[in-house]
Formats: structure tokens, C-alpha cells, sequence
């Protein structure tokens, strides 16, 4: 079965203080691995796409990587405004998505 | 920026009523897409577009219809609200069919429709 699963549900963290979150899937055919920022009350907004196992992306304190069954988003050194939901979401074909529940992250000041 | 709006922040409906959930895009977008996120259960495709008068039924159709008479806009319409259909709305679209650009299938969603029946 097709399905996405991101880990943990919820973290917290201490402003500075590194992790990382999960997102694995059994997708056949992967065409894309897409992580979104969901602030609350709105519509998620994208981070990166990933395209193939070993790629790597980065934009300001995360870090997006790709293996074959899984995809990390790496934060270093976080702040408070870094608090927000984060989506994984593989493509399958062009229309068809498959959604993690996500990973409520919270950084503590 | 591509700008996804949606023009009902937050709805409360009667069970039975007719919904209507507006969407519109500015950037020309070829795909169009209405999504429901419920606590647990991610983000679920209710219907799709990929040009005008064109739809495709997502994973949880029932209960819904959609309608695209133009290119920058994609109804939701609910015909007898009920209320297990409480929920956050998302619309969304892309750029084209085919991936012609890494960015081509990226969604960009509008802010969402808190959508209460009661």
C-alpha cells in the first residue's frame, strides 16, 4: 500500500537546539518528495522538492535529504518563528500525491 | 508570487445546506486541485482539474462536486452539507500536466476554508 509517515508527530525543541524529522514512505514510482511549512489557520507553503536518492537541498537553518525509502528535514540551530507544522507529500504520478499527517515542531526561546 | 485565494476564511453551515467553496488562481496555472485536512489523517484529494470543464474524482469524492468553467477558477460544491464534512479545505494548483520544470508540479495551496456544519 501506498503511504506516507512522518516522525514524530510533535517535537519540541529548545531554541538552538538540532534535530531532525522523518518522513518515510512506500511509494512505487516516486516522482518527487515535496516538504511544506504549515503555519496555523494556513495553507501549507513550499520548501523543497526533491528529486533522487543522495540530492540535498537547503535554505536558511534546514536541510532536506533523500534516500530511497525516506527523507529528512535537518534543523540547525532553531528559532521560535521556526515553530509551525511540516509536511511531506511523494509524488506518484502527476496529480497524485500522497500526504504525511506531519510533524508539529515547537521551539521553545 | 503565485497567489491561491480562496474566498471563505471560515463558514458555518447547516446540515443540508448547499456549500459553495470559491477558489482562484493568478498565474495561469493548468491544475487545479481541492484537498481536506483533518487532524490524523493529512491532506486527502477530493476532486482535480487539469483544464477547464475537465475534473477527476480524488479519493474521497462522495459528497462533492466540483466545477471549473474557467481556467483561474475551481469551485467545491457541497450539495447537503453534513457533518462529517467539518473540516479545513485547501485548494490548490500547478503548473502543467507534464513536468516540464522542476517546479512544474510543486502545489501552491490558498489559505484555506474552515468549513463548520452543524
Amino acid at each position: 500500500e501506498d503511504q506516507v509517515t512522518q516522525s514524530p508527530e510533535a517535537l519540541r525543541l529548545q531554541e538552538g537546539e538540532s534535530s531532525s524529522l522523518n518522513c518515510s514512505y512506500t511509494v512505487s514510482g516516486l516522482r518527487g518528495l515535496f516538504w511544506y511549512r504549515q503555519d496555523p489557520g494556513k495553507g501549507p507553503e513550499f520548501l523543497f522538492t526533491l528529486y533522487s536518492a543522495g540530492e540535498e537541498k537547503e535554505k536558511e537553518r534546514l536541510k532536506a535529504t533523500l534516500t530511497k525509502k525516506e527523507s529528512f528535514l535537518h534543523i540547525t540551530a532553531p528559532k521560535p518563528e521556526d515553530s509551525a507544522t511540516y509536511l511531506c507529500a511523494v509524488q506518484a504520478y502527476f496529480n497524485k500525491f500522497y500526504f504525511g499527517s506531519g510533524t508539529k515542531l515547537n521551539v521553545k526561546p | 508570487d503565485v497567489k491561491v485565494t480562496q474566498s471563505s476564511r471560515y463558514l458555518v453551515k447547516r446540515t443540508g445546506e448547499k456549500v459553495f467553496l470559491e477558489c482562484v488562481q493568478d498565474m495561469d496555472h493548468e491544475n487545479m486541485f481541492w484537498y481536506r485536512q483533518d487532524p490524523g489523517l493529512g491532506l486527502r484529494l477530493i476532486y482535480f482539474s487539469y483544464d477547464v470543464k475537465m475534473k477527476e474524482k480524488g479519493d474521497i469524492p462522495e459528497g462533492y462536486s466540483v466545477s471549473r468553467e474557467k481556467k483561474e477558477r475551481f469551485s467545491l460544491i457541497l450539495e447537503s452539507a453534513s457533518t462529517n464534512q467539518t473540516s479545513m479545505y485547501l485548494c490548490a494548483s500547478s503548473l502543467a500536466r507534464q513536468g516540464l520544470s522542476p517546479g512544474a508540479n510543486v502545489l501552491t495551496f490558498g489559505a484555506g476554508s474552515r468549513l463548520t456544519v452543524l
